[in-house]
């Protein structure tokens, strides 16, 4: 199984909400990725998650809190978002360690839409 | 800090031409990576690039790296409409083995 998902692909929230997206692999990869991707732009890094702990934080707003239940899922817990959140929101793993590296395999993308 | 730089940003090409994308970066790294990303949808990855000199094809696409120039090649041989989509190199940073950083995407429209 060579495969990320993610839940929702869609997702439209008000900027008082509280929503969760959810990410999981079943490849054993020992780092996940959530990255934020506006429309014509390359991903921008947000969290990495390395042997379910929290090795990257991209300076990232309080009010994304992302979560390491296990080591094939991931969570990212949105609250008081602004309509500049808006985005298309990914998940990636990868697996790799002890010198040997290899690509991120990226998941389907949450479509966020904050009014 | 680390940048990552493409050339072109766009690229409007003819079925059946050849052309070349650049990603060149800043800093040492012998990793590279190449994504396609078709619009409204995920990345996906093409290619591989983990010691100088790597050349990988697949099909019409052929990716080269020379870590010395630090600097990666992607080849269109022949281009397909099928190939029209958003390409993105990326690089691990020697200084943080988790950490991937992109470059800003070429974008690629073949016609006919």
């Amino acid at each position: 199984d060579t495969e990320v998902t993610q839940t929702p692909k869609h997702l439209v929230m008000g900027m008082t909400n509280k929503k969760s997206l959810k990410c999981e692999q079943h490849m054993g990869h020992r780092a996940m990725y959530w990255y934020k991707q506006k429309a014509k732009k390359p991903p921008e890094l947000m969290f990495v998650y390395s042997y379910e702990k929290l090795s990257i934080n991209e300076s990232v707003p309080s009010r994304f809190s992302p979560e390491c239940p296990n080591s094939s899922l991931l969570n990212l817990h949105l609250h008081a978002l602004q309509p500049e959140d808006s985005a298309l929101y990914l998940c990636a793993s990868r697996s790799g360690g002890g010198g040997i590296y290899n690509e991120q395999f990226f998941g389907p993308g949450t479509r966020l839409t904050v009014l | 800090e680390l940048k990552v730089e493409q050339n072109p940003l766009f690229l409007s090409m003819q079925e059946g031409k050849n052309y070349t994308i650049y990603c060149n970066y800043s800093t040492t790294s012998d990793r590279l990576y190449w994504y396609r990303q078709d619009p409204g949808k995920s990345l996906e990855s093409l290619f591989v690039l983990l010691s100088n000199g790597a050349v990988k094809q697949e099909g019409r696409l052929m990716a080269s790296l020379d870590t010395k120039a630090r600097l990666s090649t992607l080849h269109i041989t022949a281009a397909v409409h099928d190939l029209s989509a958003t390409y993105f190199c990326a690089v691990d940073p020697e200084t943080s083995y988790d950490k991937v950083i992109f470059g800003p995407g070429t974008s690629l429209s073949v016609i006919p």
